[in-house]
């Protein structure tokens, strides 16, 4: 089955730039979406297409595809951006599947 | 405003069937796509299940194929999940999601990605 790949963690400092990468074979033919998901909360959507952020995002947060890998960019980094965040995609088979990243915990130290 | 509220969790033995429901309103139900997604304790998002604004596609994960049921009443503005046959390893959070994409107008090929979401409801399945 397809699968979308992140690393497990990130640390970065206040103020630094964060950057999550997410990786799968099909993400060439299908947009990638990121969450954002603070302990005891819902996801939230903060990126979509790729690299359009909804209303209400910051735009210290961006995305950006390059072939296989998409990444998620924070810009200077604040405290309130620690959370787990996650990629997702759509199976490109036409199964009308969707699939999730593993999600990759941002601690700013 | 734009609102999902789930429903239906509870404890429930191995084997047994629990019904889930989310109530949608704030927006055209009938125009979106709808999904759910559950949380288990500690773990990572896994997408369970979707179905198309007219009910004409559906999705389920492989864990979930030949057990689970969506099905959406767009009268009612309601979208359900019947699971059956329930596992341990179905033990999660349930969460409602809104598809982002009106009536299928992908940007380029099917596509999914959800804009709203529920705060869940929670399923435990022990004996």
């Amino acid at each position: 089955s397809y699968e979308l790949t992140q690393p497990p963690s990130v640390s970065v400092s206040p103020g630094q730039t964060a950057r999550i990468t997410c990786s799968g074979d099909a993400l060439p033919k299908q947009y990638t979406y990121w969450y954002q998901q603070k302990p005891g909360q819902a996801p939230v959507l903060v990126i979509y297409k790729d690299s359009e952020r909804p209303s209400g995002i910051p735009e210290r947060f961006s995305g950006s595809s390059s072939g296989t890998t998409v990444t998620l960019t924070i810009s200077g980094v604040q405290a309130e951006d620690e959370a787990d965040y996650y990629c997702q995609s759509a199976d490109s088979s036409g199964t009308s599947h969707v699939v999730f990243g593993g999600g990759t915990k941002l601690t700013v130290l | 405003e734009v609102q999902l509220v789930e429903s239906g969790g509870g404890l429930v033995q191995p084997g047994r069937s629990l019904r889930l429901s989310c109530a949608a309103s704030g927006f055209t139900f009938d125009d979106y796509a709808m999904h759910w997604v559950r949380q288990a304790p500690g773990k990572g998002l896994e997408w369970v299940s979707g179905i198309s604004w007219n009910s004409g596609s559906i999705g389920y994960v492989d864990s979930g194929k030949g057990r689970f049921i969506i099905s959406r009443d767009n009268a009612k503005n309601s979208l359900y999940l019947q699971m059956n046959s329930l596992r341990v390893e179905d033990t999660a959070l349930y969460y409602c999601a809104k598809d982002i994409w009106f009536r299928e107008h992908w940007p380029k090929g099917e596509d999914y990605g959800m804009d709203v979401w529920g705060q869940g409801t929670t399923v435990t399945v022990s004996s």
